[in-house]
């Protein structure tokens, strides 16, 4: 079975400064998905970031980028130039073709200004 | 930009009454998914959905869980007889693609909430 873990249960950075929520993760399998979803007070699950497994290449989406370790089956999610907005609850999940997702126990993330 | 919605947005409702909970999928989406979180807890699957039949669901979705998809466009979960224990943040989501190896699109959930 496929198991997500996120050994951070909170974290806070100064706005503007970069943070980095670590994610990993347990499989047999090669071929997969990786995601990072935000869940901000009003508990909406908003994908932030998705990486194909097969892909060498780091996933980057303005702000928000992957530091994807295949060998080390870890995936972790950098955000830069913090802003307030990006408090929220953090996600890491894991997807195999053809399978559900299977999703990390979050971590909390706080920007402080 | 298209996007999943669900209702009621909160639900509350008595021990071992029926509940049925709301999804309209991003209309070209062929997978749809539910799952829950219990407060302070993990986001966990409980079913998946294609082709109008269940493809997989987990060891939560017992008996007491049902899925349908009545028209083209909405697909709801029922709770046969909820327990305090089902008091949880309900997601649906879609996904565009047969193989389900696509992006899930979340709703913004249903808190449903047991007395």
């Amino acid at each position: 079975a496929q198991t997500v873990t996120q050994s951070q249960p909170e974290m806070s950075v100064q706005e503007a400064e970069t943070v980095t929520l670590s994610c990993t993760y347990d499989t047999s399998e090669s071929n997969y998905y990786l995601f990072w979803y935000k869940q901000p007070p009003s508990r909406q699950m908003i994908l932030v970031i998705r990486q194909e497994a097969y892909k060498q290449q780091n996933a980057t989406e303005n702000r928000f980028s992957v530091n994807f370790q295949k060998a080390a089956k870890s995936f972790s999610l950098k955000i830069s130039d913090s802003q307030l907005g990006d408090t929220a609850m953090y996600f890491c999940a894991f997807m195999k073709w053809g399978d559900d997702m299977r999703f990390g126990a979050g971590t909390r993330l706080t920007v402080k200004p | 930009e298209p996007e999943v919605t669900q209702t009621p947005s909160h639900q509350v409702t008595q021990m071992g009454q029926e509940v049925i909970l709301r999804c309209v999928p991003i209309s070209n989406h062929l997978y749809f998914y539910w799952y829950r979180q219990i407060l302070g807890q993990k986001v966990e699957f409980l079913v998946s959905f294609y082709n109008n039949e269940i493809s997989e669901k987990s060891e939560i979705f017992d008996d007491q869980f049902s899925v349908e998809r009545p028209d083209g466009s909405n697909f709801t979960l029922k709770i046969r007889s909820t327990k305090l224990e089902d008091s949880a943040m309900y997601f649906c989501a879609s996904s565009p693609t047969e193989s389900n190896t696509d992006t899930q699109y979340f709703g913004p959930g249903t808190r449903l909430t047991v007395l």
